[in-house]
Formats: C-alpha cells, structure tokens, sequence
C-alpha cells in the first residue's frame, strides 16, 4: 500500500539558512501533520492542515511556515536555521474527514543544522 | 488533555509476552486510548485503539478495565523486531486531532 512520502531524506544546512521539507500523503488522505522530534525527545506536533486549511498549530517557531496545496501535499519552510532546529521532521497523513483519526507517519526528513 | 504514565523501560526475552500499563486517571467520557510503536529514526506507527474492555488485532490486544483509569497493551510471544519505543495516547477520536506524545516505554527485547 502506498505511504506517506517525504524528500528530502536527509537535509544539512548551515545556521540562518532556509529549508524546505516536503510531504506527500497517502492518496485520498486530505488531512497533514507536522512533527518535530529532537535527538532523544519525543515527538512534538507542529502544525495541520485540513482540506488546504490549517487546522491546528502547536509549537511551531514563527520563523516557520508550512502550506498545503490543492494536490494535498505539504511543504514546511523554515527560515534563519538555527543549532537547535537539527531534528527529524515526521509528516503524517489521515482520511480527515472521514470518522478515524488514525495517523499514518512517513520515514521522516532528518534535518542537521551546522 | 488526559495525562498519561507509563514506564520508562522494559526489558523481556524474545517468545515471552510483553505487558505495558499506562495510567491515565483524568480520562474523559469521550477519550479514546491509542498506542503507538517507534523505531529508531521511524515514524511512529499505529498498533490499536480501544474505549473499554478489550480490544485485539493481528499484533496486539489492548485490556481497558471498566473505570478506564489505566490500560495494559499486551504483546504476545516478542521476538527482537519488536525492540521500539510504545506510547499511550488518550484523547478524543476525532479526525483532525493532533497526537501528544509523552514519556513512552522503551521496549527491549533480548535473544
């Protein structure tokens, strides 16, 4: 079965640099998370989007920003990099609408800031 | 949102059954429980989600007793693949809702 897509895998920047991760759900899913994870924390939800809609934001830093397009994909920008932004960066998908709430995790975009 | 705990670790041998209890004595009438297994450097995974009494699926069963103030998930016979990080998550089944993850139980299965 089809999973969530995320590019880049891998990603290293340097500090005040900007990055742009992608997520592409599983199809016919219309719902986006974003998660932050730290080196030994645990996951930290980011921000979602319903339907093109952001639907819920948690403790996303104002220096990023994310968008989901008509084709339901999800791009999350972060701008002016810093030490503490190296984490990996989990998008999950879910039907939405539909009566579950079941999040689906893609592999995650490991983001390494120098 | 209820709070959940849950221990900080877990050992067992591969074949024995694995029991993990999360408590969470603040449950609303409306909150479901939710497990979720991590690998290292993977994204969480859904493993099963239940109200009250007892629900089982393919990979585990999850026991809620009638005050649903604790629940116990259950692996059957571990075997080393089953090495991850399991959280207890307790919030309303709502499409939309985002996941809280805190303090999971760091399985470790050995030969």
């Amino acid at each position: 079965a089809a999973g969530v897509i995320q590019s880049p895998r891998h990603l290293i920047k340097e500090k005040r640099e900007t990055a742009t991760l992608k997520c592409y759900p599983i199809p016919r899913h219309d719902t986006v998370y974003w998660y932050q994870q730290g080196p030994g924390q645990d996951p930290q939800f980011l921000i979602s989007f319903y339907e093109k809609m952001q639907s819920d934001k948690g403790s996303i830093p104002d220096r990023f920003s994310a968008q989901q397009f008509s084709d339901y994909h999800s791009e999350l920008n972060m701008s002016s990099l810093e030490l503490g932004d190296s984490a990996l960066y989990f998008c999950a998908s879910s039907p939405g609408g539909r009566s579950t709430d079941t999040q689906y995790f893609g592999p995650g975009t490991r983001l390494t800031v120098l | 949102l209820a709070k959940t705990t849950q221990p900080i670790s877990m050992d067992s041998y591969e074949g024995q059954e694995v029991n993990i209890t999360c408590s969470h004595n603040n449950i609303a009438t409306n909150d479901y429980i939710t497990w979720y297994q991590q690998f290292p450097s993977q994204g969480p995974r859904f493993i099963i989600q239940g109200y009250k009494t007892k629900v089982t699926n393919e990979v585990a069963s999850l026991f809620i007793p009638a005050d649903r103030k604790s629940s116990t998930l259950s692996l059957p016979r571990v075997s080393l693949s089953d090495t991850a990080v399991y959280y207890c998550l307790v919030g309303e089944k709502a499409a939309g809702n985002k996941l809280t993850f805190g303090g999971g139980t760091r399985v470790l299965v050995k030969p």
